[in-house]
């Protein structure tokens, strides 16, 4: 079956402009997970949405990111007044539920490039 | 604070040689712990989780709780390994975000 997937691919923006970064989960995921990874670096937490609700946002790194997930599926990561340290792969994560330890699986990851 | 240490940036072995990926961790509570890894091109995909302890690819990792290490390991490496290497514990709790290591880049010379 499909897989994660995240649009777009790639994204070149200008600083100070206003972006949207796509994940749509494998179908019956109910947690979903946004990591970001800069380069030489792991991937860094940023958020967990179990449904529709954001049950851990404390990776966020500032009130320029948000995040959403409206109807318990895809999501959505809006970063406001982009800064060219937003530059990263942000990578996007589903799991069938985070009660009990299930495997993630990863999108292939937006490149954000901020000029 | 949850911390992850995987010592080599990279790490260069000719293939059929035994290879040994490094992971320290620092962490409150049990923790799960995966490695995940990443082949050129394609995304991040988990190879093996010490709960199940299993070899996968012919690799496998044991957790030493006394040296808080989950050092990843491989008798008699092959190209097909070369990729990037995560060592990643989990949240333990009800939200299993994990926590990354810088990786190893692991490269199989022939």
């Amino acid at each position: 079956g499909a897989g994660v997937s995240q649009t777009p691919s790639n994204k070149v923006t200008e600083k100070g402009k206003y972006v949207e970064l796509r994940c749509d989960p494998i179908s019956g995921h109910t947690a979903l997970y946004w990591y970001r990874q800069s380069l030489g670096q792991g991937p860094e937490f940023l958020i967990y949405f179990q449904g529709t609700g954001a049950a851990d946002d404390s990776g966020l790194p500032n009130d320029r990111f948000f995040a959403v997930r409206p109807e318990g599926s895809v999501s959505t990561l809006k970063i406001q007044r982009t800064e060219r340290g937003d530059s990263a792969v942000y990578l996007c994560a589903s799991s069938f539920t985070s009660g009990t330890y299930n495997e993630q699986f990863f999108g292939p990851g937006t490149r954000l490039t901020v000029l | 604070a949850q911390r992850v240490t995987q010592p080599e940036k990279l790490l260069s072995v000719f293939k059929g040689a035994p290879v040994e990926l490094k992971c320290n961790y620092s962490y409150s509570g049990s923790p799960e712990l995966f490695w995940y890894v990443q082949y050129s091109r394609q995304r991040l995909q988990l190879l093996l989780r010490h709960i199940s302890r299993e070899s996968i690819k012919g690799f496998t990792a044991d957790l030493n709780k006394g040296e808080t290490s989950f050092h990843l390991k491989k008798p008699f490496a092959q190209e097909e390994d070369s990729a990037m290497y995560y060592c990643a514990p989990n949240n333990a709790g009800n939200n299993r975000k994990l926590i990354w290591g810088l990786g190893t880049s692991l490269a199989v010379n022939p």
